[in-house]
C-alpha cells in the first residue's frame, strides 16, 4: 500500500518558469512532510520541510504548501534553473513511534536552458 | 563539519553471501536511519538505531541486521543475499529522533 504518491514521474519545465511538483498522501496520521532532492549517483539532498500546523513554508526559491483536508501537498520552485534537475522526492512522518520516513516514488524534473 | 560517509561505494556479491555496509554519522548526531532503494523506487526504510539501541524497524526480515557504536557510526548487515537485495543502501543521520534527517551518497549493492 503506498502511503505517499508522486503520480507524475516526469515534469520538463523551462529555465526561469515555475516548476510545480505534486505529492499526495492517504494516512491521516502523517504530521511532518519533506522533499529532498537527488542527483544521479548521490544520496538525497533535503530541500524543506513543513509541519502540519502550517500550510506554507518559504525558503528561497522553494516553496511548499500543504492541503490537510485533500491530503496533498506540493513543491513550487521559482523561477526554476538549470541546476535544479534532478529527482525529487516527498517523504511524510508522524511524530509517535519510529520517526522513520515514508517516501514517494519520486518525479524527475528536467529544466530546459 | 563533515557529512554523513558510507562504505563502500560499489559492492558486488553473489546469493547467499553475506555484506556489511557502514556509515559515519555527521558530527553531533546520535541517530542512524537505514533505507533501501531499489530502481525506480522510493526509498524504504529499513530501521533506526538511536544511541546503540534498535529504535524501529520497517518490514524488512531478519536477515538484516544493524549496529550503532558509541562514536554513533553504524554498520548494516545482510545475511543470505537474494538478488531481490540489489539496490542502493543509504544511511542517514539526525541530531535527534525526531530531527531531520541528512543522507551519505549511498552504497549500491549489485548481487548476482
Amino acid at each position: 500500500d503506498q502511503q505517499v504518491k508522486q503520480n507524475s514521474p516526469s515534469l520538463s519545465v523551462q529555465e526561469g518558469r515555475i516548476s510545480i511538483l505534486n505529492c499526495d498522501y492517504t494516512n491521516s496520521m502523517f504530521d511532518y512532510f519533506l522533499w529532498y532532492k537527488k542527483y544521479p549517483a548521490e544520496g538525497p539532498t533535503f530541500l524543506i520541510s513543513i509541519s502540519s500546523i502550517k500550510d506554507k513554508n518559504e525558503d528561497g526559491r522553494f516553496t511548499v504548501f500543504l492541503n490537510k483536508s485533500a491530503k496533498h501537498l506540493s513543491l513550487h520552485i521559482v523561477p526554476s534553473q538549470p541546476g535544479d534537475s534532478a529527482v525529487y522526492f516527498c517523504a511524510a512522518s508522524y511524530t509517535s513511534g519510529t520517526y522513520k520516513y515514508i517516501f514517494g516514488t519520486g518525479t524527475r524534473l528536467k529544466v530546459l536552458a | 563539519e563533515t557529512g554523513v560517509t558510507q562504505s563502500p561505494t560499489h559492492l558486488i556479491k553473489t546469493r547467499g553471501q553475506q555484506v556489511t555496509l557502514r556509515c559515519s554519522s555527521q558530527s553531533g548526531h546520535n541517530t542512524v536511519s537505514w533505507y533501501q532503494q531499489a530502481l525506480g523506487q522510493g526509498p524504504q526504510f529499513i530501521f533506526q538505531y538511536y544511541r546503540e539501541e534498535e529504535n524501529g524497524r520497517g518490514n524488512f526480515p531478519p536477515r538484516f541486521s544493524g549496529l550503532q557504536f558509541p562514536n554513533y557510526s553504524s554498520e548494516l548487515n545482510v545475511n543470505a543475499l537474494e538478488l531481490d537485495d540489489s539496490a542502493l543502501y543509504l544511511c542517514a543521520s539526525s541530531a535527534s529522533q525526531m530531527e531531520t534527517q541528512y543522507f551519505g551518497p549511498g552504497t549500491r549493492l549489485l548481487v548476482l
